[in-house]
């Protein structure tokens, strides 16, 4: 059972180039999330999908684009990468929205963009 | 949204208990107070959370005050593994649960 996993674990790329942060989980939870950790900043939620189909912005949005057409994956893409999009970037899977629901973390992507 | 506040910092020694504090003085009668811990270059894992009781599990237990404006996260016997840094989080709900990561407080183990 492998969780909640990220692919790939690192990656360089160029400025304006399109790079995919994958994201999949076996548990069948209904909600997903993508965070970013800059250093100096806690964690930042990008992007969040209750279910297929359902995604919603956070509080960071903007050069992010994600889609969710399968319950398991959440695939987070930018589209024209910057230079201030080097960060690291974390997944998580939810089964419920409630106060008291815990949030399942993946082991993030570090990407690097020169 | 209610605000928590935690010490930047704090050291420990190994197999020695830990009180890691945090002040929520604007905690709502809903709010669940989460903790997180983030070891290094990994995702973060949930600790324990709790609403008003004293709480406890195989990691650690949560303290509570009574007037719920304060809360510490308590390691029985700290290993080296336990370093890393807490966060204390009191999970809002919109169109999902939404967790806002403060600075947390970075626990360093002395061996």
């Amino acid at each position: 059972d492998a969780g909640i996993t990220q692919s790939p674990r690192y990656k360089i790329t160029e400025t304006g180039r399109q790079v995919t942060l994958m994201c999949h989980q076996t548990w069948s939870h209904s909600y997903m999330f993508w965070y970013r950790q800059d250093l100096g900043h806690g964690l930042r939620l990008i992007y969040y999908s209750a279910a297929a189909d359902i995604t919603d912005k956070g509080e960071v949005p903007d050069g992010y684009v994600v889609s969710r057409s399968k319950t398991e994956n959440f695939p987070l893409t930018l589209e024209s990468a910057t230079r201030s999009q080097t960060s690291v970037y974390f997944c998580a899977s939810s089964p419920n929205r409630g106060r008291r629901e815990t949030q399942y973390f993946g082991p993030g992507t570090r990407l690097l963009v020169l | 949204d209610a605000k928590t506040t935690q010490p930047n910092s704090m050291e420990s020694n190994e197999e020695e208990p830990v009180h890691l504090p945090c002040n929520h003085s604007t905690i709502s009668g809903t709010d669940y107070i989460h903790w997180y811990r983030q070891l290094p270059s990994q995702g973060p894992e949930y600790v324990i959370h709790g609403l008003t009781s004293n709480v406890n599990n195989r990691m650690a237990s949560l303290a509570i005050a009574e007037d719920r404006k304060s809360s510490t996260l308590i390691l029985h016997r700290a290993t080296l593994r336990d370093a890393a840094v807490y966060y204390c989080i009191l999970p809002q709900v919109g169109g999902a649960q939404k967790l806002v990561f403060g600075q947390g407080t970075r626990l360093t183990i002395n061996p």
